[in-house]
């Protein structure tokens, strides 16, 4: 079974709808993040937390918020979907130290 | 803060011929240094990465990567590719900042294998 894991991994929905996008993990890491990717952009981090109460901010943090609802999940929400947050959503884990992190196999969203 | 700066977009290169994908960064601290491979339709996955020591490293697939402090640079290399090496490769840095290391990545090279 895979450590990481994301659910949908393909999403199509329409402006303005909420949406959510979940990750759970087995590796037992504390720490926990969330990308996304674009053609010629890389991977830009829109949050990480790293423990349970520990929510933090990234570099592209507006539209979107998060919840860390225990070690092992962690779900990114889009409140309004805009057709600009159509893109290639990662979640990541990692332990304390080394900064190597351990990636899901993304999700696929698509806003019309 | 940090930041990784790959050139080369996209790199095309014949079977069985060298390779080698270049990377810079810029941090005001020490960093480590990781490579990541994303085949077509999957999550990354670590190549390698340098934390201390030699800074020469050997990851999987036959690669390695050479860390060069004073020309910041962490170019990924392998001497011999094969069709199966077709990938987006990621340059990351993490600033030694202990407790609250971030990774930040570069924008990717796309490796075409060209049998």
């Amino acid at each position: 079974d895979a450590d990481v894991t994301q659910t949908p991994r393909n999403r199509i929905t329409k402006t303005g709808k909420r949406i959510m996008l979940e990750c759970s993990q087995t590796k037992g890491h504390d720490r926990m993040y969330w990308y996304r990717q674009d053609p010629g952009l890389g991977l830009r981090l829109i949050y990480y937390s790293f423990d349970v109460k520990d929510i933090n901010k990234g570099e592209i943090s507006d539209g979107y918020s998060v919840s860390r609802q225990a070690q092992a999940k962690f779900s990114l929400s889009l409140e309004s979907a805009i057709p600009n947050q159509t893109a290639l959503y990662f979640c990541a884990t990692s332990d304390r130290y080394g900064g190597e992190q351990f990636f899901g196999p993304g999700t696929r969203l698509t806003v019309l | 803060a940090q930041s990784v700066t790959q050139l080369d977009s996209q790199v095309p290169v014949f079977e069985e011929a060298p390779v080698e994908l270049r990377c810079n960064y810029s941090s005001s601290v020490s960093v480590y240094l990781f490579w990541y491979v994303q085949y077509p339709n999957q999550g990354l996955q670590l190549l390698l990465k340098y934390l201390s020591g030699s800074t020469l490293v050997k990851g999987i697939n036959g690669f390695e990567a050479e860390f060069n402090k004073s020309q910041t640079s962490f170019h990924l290399r392998k001497p011999s590719v094969h069709i199966s090496d077709t990938a987006e490769y990621f340059c990351a840095v993490s600033d030694f900042d202990f407790g609250n290391e971030k990774l930040t990545f570069g924008t990717g090279t796309r490796l075409t294998i060209i049998p």
